[in-house]
């Protein structure tokens, strides 16, 4: 089993439809959660960031973390055409002094014009 | 804003030569860290540095090695080059010393091993 786990999708959602993503993750003492979008062949850009249980917004994303069901959600009002790329789920576990990234596989979003 | 800069963009090499791959992190960033992504898998975490020292090992072959120079950039070195080592090279950074906990990823270094 995967430390993060996420649907692999691929989920496919009209122009102007609400996006869900979902993520969850094994080690109960990680603190930091993040969602990052990567186009094919480029690098992760970093969209969100989350750290306390509730909800959390920036324009049309909002993050959604719940420590006690070890998930954490991306949602995504208004999707775009330019919103269709692969979501990636990361974690920061809770081992010593560990920064490093642990991702999910991916879930590969398609909007639909 | 500065962003992670990563050389060179693609590199060819053949099994069993050595690669150098560079990463210029965010200026101001204290932690720099290195992921590898082979097709249609997600970023492993390698290894990572936090103010020139190495702080964490992650999947990284022997084969490998990487530093962090006095001006913070790093470099990934790759000996005995082997097919399955064709995949993306991020190098990421972070302020961790601000408890900031988000890292930035650089463009990439393609590598393809023939």
């Amino acid at each position: 089993q995967k430390e993060v786990e996420q649907n692999s999708g691929p989920l496919s959602v009209p122009e102007g439809a609400i996006a869900s993503l979902n993520c969850t993750y094994s080690d109960r003492g990680s603190q930091s959660f993040f969602w990052y979008r990567q186009y094919s062949g480029k690098s992760p850009e970093l969209i969100m960031s989350i750290y306390s249980n509730g909800d959390k917004e920036d324009g049309r994303f909002t993050a959604q973390l719940n420590k006690a069901s070890q998930y954490v959600s991306l949602l995504i009002r208004d999707s775009q055409p330019s919103d269709s790329a692969t979501y990636l789920c990361a974690v920061i576990g809770s081992s010593g002094s560990a920064r490093q990234l642990t991702f999910g596989s991916g879930t590969q979003l398609t909007v639909l014009p | 804003a500065a962003g992670v800069i990563q050389s060179p963009r693609h590199l060819i090499k053949e099994k069993r030569e050595t690669a150098t791959l560079k990463c210029y992190p965010i200026p101001r960033h204290d932690t720099v860290y290195w992921y590898q992504q082979g097709p249609g898998q997600d970023p492993q975490f390698l290894i990572s540095f936090y103010e020139k020292m190495q702080s964490d090992k992650g999947s990284i072959p022997d084969r490998f090695s990487a530093q962090q120079f006095s001006d913070y950039h790093s470099e990934l070195n790759m000996s005995s080059l082997e097919l399955g080592d064709s995949a993306l090279y991020f190098c990421a950074s972070s302020q961790s010393r601000q408890g900031a906990n988000e890292q930035y990823f650089g463009p990439g270094t393609r590598l393809t091993v023939t």
